[in-house]
């Protein structure tokens, strides 16, 4: 069963504007989030991560955003740029009983356009 | 500092064959993760070790796959026998102090084509 899931396939969005990807977990368990960025043939970058006792972290252009309570987070990229073209992956963790094991959605491919 | 390194970064097998993956973690990493990515899926766990124990295998297919991660030496990913859907790309991940507290990075991956 696919507990995290990342239900738009693909993103399209013009240089400069804001791009929002979404991720939804069904695993109340769930304590920590991260989101990784991946190139083809190239594997996972860790891009930023949240903690639950948190609902924002920010860093850079990057900030993700936890509503616990909606069992939903969403990365902002603000301002996309041509070279954030990659396939981006959301990833959750619940820390305290599955040992660090990552549970995966299957991704976004966002596309950054000039 | 050099990030996780994998290798082979392709593996070529018929079926039947052995396929050994191998992985180093990060430098004063001594957690390591195996994932494997099915084609248009996202990354499913299958192991997690510590140096020279599996703490938890209950994502790896309980026959033909095999890991370990000696004293010295990378953390090996053995498939045994292997078959057309072990065709994938098999990712390794390092942490430094364990799951409680770190963010895992991701090595480059082997990818394996089984004839």
């Amino acid at each position: 069963d696919q507990q995290v899931k990342q239900n738009s396939p693909s993103l399209s969005v013009q240089e400069g504007r804001i791009s929002i990807l979404n991720c939804d977990y069904t695993n109340s368990m769930f304590d920590y989030f991260l989101w990784y960025k991946k190139y083809p043939a190239e594997g996972p970058t860790f891009l930023i991560s949240i903690s639950s006792i948190k609902d924002k972290n920010e860093d850079g252009r990057f900030t993700v955003f936890l509503n616990k309570s909606a069992k939903h987070l969403s990365l902002h990229i603000v301002p996309s740029q041509p070279g954030d073209s990659a396939v981006y992956f959301c990833a959750a963790s619940d820390r305290g009983s599955t040992l660090g094991r990552l549970y995966f959605g299957r991704g976004t491919q966002l596309t950054v356009w000039p | 500092n050099a990030g996780v390194m994998q290798n082979p970064r392709h593996l070529v097998r018929r079926r039947g064959q052995e396929a050994r993956l191998r992985c180093s973690p990060m430098k004063g990493h001594s957690h390591v993760y195996w994932y494997r990515q099915l084609p248009e899926e996202g990354l499913k766990f299958m192991v997690y070790l510590q140096k020279e124990n599996i703490i938890d295998e209950s994502g790896m297919p309980k026959e033909r796959f095999s890991a370990e991660f000696p004293k010295e030496g990378p953390s090996i990913l053995r498939i045994q026998q292997v078959v057309r859907g072990d065709s994938a790309a098999y990712f390794c991940a390092s942490s430094p102090t364990g799951p409680a507290s770190d963010t895992q990075y991701f090595g480059p991956g082997t990818r394996l084509t089984v004839l």
